[in-house]
């Protein structure tokens, strides 16, 4: 199935650091949304995007809806261990549903 | 306030069996979907339900199926499972169909065909 490319794969980081990570896709979307997924848990909303352009942030985090519709960032500042976990950026289309396409994760590790 | 709430969690069946997974949206909530999340991947988008109907479908085969019930409810049910199909099942449900609103997303159901 399509997913939408998301990198870095992964990171190892130290508590305090600055995040960042993206989401590119070849098609464009109306809507970016940004997932964090913990171990034998569901996918929780963090941030919704609607609008090219729009910065938008949820305390440490801040994520961005690309220009050109295809892309979006999301920064952690000031990383803490709880931060620890999966993220995925998800691209809705838009149209009759709100359908989402997943990116394919970042694996983020924090150590104290 | 309840958010979505999937049933069972866990799951072990045999190749060729049929199984049924359940949620139920968070409150509030007309519009159920269903993804299935491989080992290592993003969730993938199996169907949507609103209004009792289907109104979307992703790329999964027939063998995949579901059902909306009057309460908002929702089952889905794998026929003749395949070894490919042990995944974890996540359904996620929002406020208005074809909106601009966001799913929230239960923990899942862990299947594993042996």
């Amino acid at each position: 199935g399509q997913q939408l490319n998301q990198s870095p794969q992964s990171m190892f980081i130290q508590e305090g650091e600055d995040v960042s990570m993206n989401c590119t896709s070849s098609s464009i979307f109306n809507t970016w949304l940004w997932y964090k997924q913990d171990p034998g848990e569901g996918p929780v909303l963090l941030i919704a995007l609607y609008k090219a352009g729009e910065l938008t942030s949820n305390g440490r985090l801040t994520a961005q809806f690309g220009i050109t519709r295809k892309d979006s960032f999301l920064n952690i500042s000031a990383s803490i261990p709880s931060d620890v976990g999966i993220y995925f950026c998800a691209g809705q289309p838009g149209g009759a549903t709100n359908k989402l396409i997943f990116g394919t994760g970042t694996l983020l590790a924090v150590q104290p | 306030d309840a958010g979505v709430t999937q049933s069972p969690t866990h799951l072990i069946k045999t190749r060729g069996q049929q199984v049924t997974l359940r949620c139920s949206p968070k409150s509030g909530h007309d519009t159920v979907s269903w993804y299935q999340q491989a080992l290592g991947q993003g969730p993938q988008f199996i169907f949507q339900y609103y209004e009792e109907e289907e109104r979307q479908r992703g790329n999964f085969p027939d063998r995949f199926s579901g059902h909306q019930f009057p309460n908002y409810s929702s089952e889905l049910n794998v026929n003749a499972l395949l070894l490919g199909d042990s995944a974890l099942y996540l359904c996620a449900s929002s406020g208005r169909q074809g909106a601009n609103s966001p799913l929230h997303f239960g923990n899942g159901t862990r299947l594993t065909v042996t």
